[in-house]
């Protein structure tokens, strides 16, 4: 597609539930990253997948967290157990590769209550 | 660890002002940095980015960023603002070339009062 596409764009959902976040990248960006701004937070990393490599899930907050991608197709978020704090906008952005400029999505508002 | 801070959550200028968005890092190692934009309801947007070539870049819509060792800032500027300049802008540092765990600041909104 013309961007990155992120779905679903809010999403409401009651403590203690899985939710699953979805992002379309580019065609043909191997690197793809998912962030968390926190309101009134800068953007803080989750994880990032660089083609058919190992994932760098060093951001990830909690065992609650994953995240998977099948080669260079759409990568799927998913937080079970969800609590109030995890209340954010969660970013996915894709590049070229990465020492490419990253493309961002416009995210998925996520409200725990 | 690499750091980024934005001075001032809240910036207001009148049209036509000059433009000053604060940022300043911590890298152990050289750094790269970057602005990104991000205007209402739209994604963020790469503004200029610092990969030490010249220690002036520009960027799009006017912007441009000066990088100070020294002062270890990378400072954002528009000599006359706009209206649609209207957005909140973020600084983010890189130990790499490109954008691998970028660490970001908390973001400055920049409010243009006509």
């Amino acid at each position: 597609g013309a961007g990155v596409s992120q779905s679903p764009s809010n999403k409401v959902t009651e403590k203690g539930k899985d939710v699953e976040l979805r992002c379309d990248p580019i065609s043909g960006h191997t690197a793809l990253y998912w962030y968390r701004q926190r309101l009134g937070q800068g953007l803080e990393f989750l994880i990032y997948f660089q083609g058919n490599s190992a994932p760098d899930k060093s951001g990830l907050p909690s065992d609650r967290f994953s995240a998977e991608r099948t080669g260079e197709s759409v990568s799927t978020l998913t937080i079970q157990r969800t609590q109030q704090e995890d209340s954010a906008v969660y970013l996915c952005a894709t590049a070229l590769d990465p020492r490419s400029t990253i493309y961002f999505g416009e995210g998925s508002w996520l409200t725990v209550v | 660890a690499q750091s980024v801070t934005q001075l001032g959550s809240h910036v207001s200028v009148s049209e036509g002002a000059l433009v000053l968005l604060r940022c300043n890092y911590s890298s152990s190692v050289p750094p790269y940095l970057f602005w990104y934009v991000q205007y209402p309801n739209q994604g963020l947007q790469l503004l200029l980015k610092y990969t030490s070539a010249a220690t002036l870049v520009k960027g799009i819509n006017g912007f441009e960023a000066e990088f100070k060792k020294s002062e270890t800032s990378f400072h954002l500027t528009k000599p006359s603002a706009h209206m649609s300049d209207a957005a909140e802008y973020f600084c983010a540092v890189s130990t790499q070339g490109g954008s691998e765990k970028l660490v970001f600041g908390k973001g400055t909104k920049l409010t243009v009062n006509p």
